[in-house]
């Protein structure tokens, strides 16, 4: 159990939807990462925040968008869903700063049908 | 700016045989690097890490990776495999540009063990 947690774990939806994935990361950790995951793009770096504040973006298309609370926990906002959206997302947490390992949780799996 | 190459997205070895796989990375300040690695269903966890010192590291489940920078690689070894080595395989940088912290994973590498 790496102590960060992720809901839903599934998530089954339809087209043009819209759906928030939560993370909750290691007590103490102040950075937060989001990473999505498919067959065909591998591992794709999304976001990242540090107490709050949006610090590095990757590969995020706008129709995603990301936000990090006071109480440090994050939510990923996944809007006008594609088949392609369809992925595991996961979230990892670190220490201050990005040179520390992350720690990732399970995952959220994400079906568009 | 930092980049990472894992040579081979499939490898294949035989139970009890040498775990090789491989990692060359990119990057215009000294890094950190880092193996994860994800078994079916999971997310990441970390394997080992080297940030400074001693360039040969150890780290779970008896891996190593030496760090080499003259050839900028960070392969990851196994003397031995087990069939629960059976996984993928992600190493990643972290460094430092313009104040901005990166960390960039490779595209990783599934281990079969063949018994």
């Amino acid at each position: 159990d790496s102590g960060v947690t992720q809901t839903p774990k599934h998530l089954i939806t339809a087209t043009g939807q819209r759906v928030t994935l939560r993370c909750s990361p290691r007590s103490g950790d102040l950075s937060v990462y989001w990473y999505q995951q498919s067959l065909d793009q591998g591992l794709q770096f999304l976001i990242q925040y540090y107490n709050g504040e949006e610090r590095a973006k990757g590969n995020i298309l706008e129709r995603f968008s990301a936000q990090q609370f006071p109480d440090l926990h994050s939510e990923l906002n996944l809007s006008s869903l594609e088949l392609g959206d369809s992925a595991l997302y996961f979230c990892a947490s670190s220490a201050q700063i990005s040179t520390n390992e992350q720690f990732f949780g399970p995952g959220t799996r994400l079906t568009v049908l | 700016a930092q980049s990472v190459t894992q040579l081979g997205s499939h490898v294949s070895v035989s139970e009890g045989a040498l775990v090789l796989l491989r990692c060359n990375y990119s990057s215009s300040v000294p890094p950190y690097l880092f193996w994860y690695v994800q078994y079916p269903n999971q997310g990441l966890q970390l394997l080992l890490k080297y940030t400074t010192g001693a360039t040969l590291v150890k780290g779970i489940n008896g891996f190593e990776a030496e760090f080499k920078k003259s050839e900028t690689s960070f392969h990851l070894t196994k003397p031995s495999a087990h069939m629960s080595d059976a996984a993928e395989y992600f190493c990643a940088v972290s460094g430092s540009s313009s104040g901005t912290y990166k960390y960039i994973f490779g595209t990783g590498t599934r281990l079969k063990v063949l018994a």
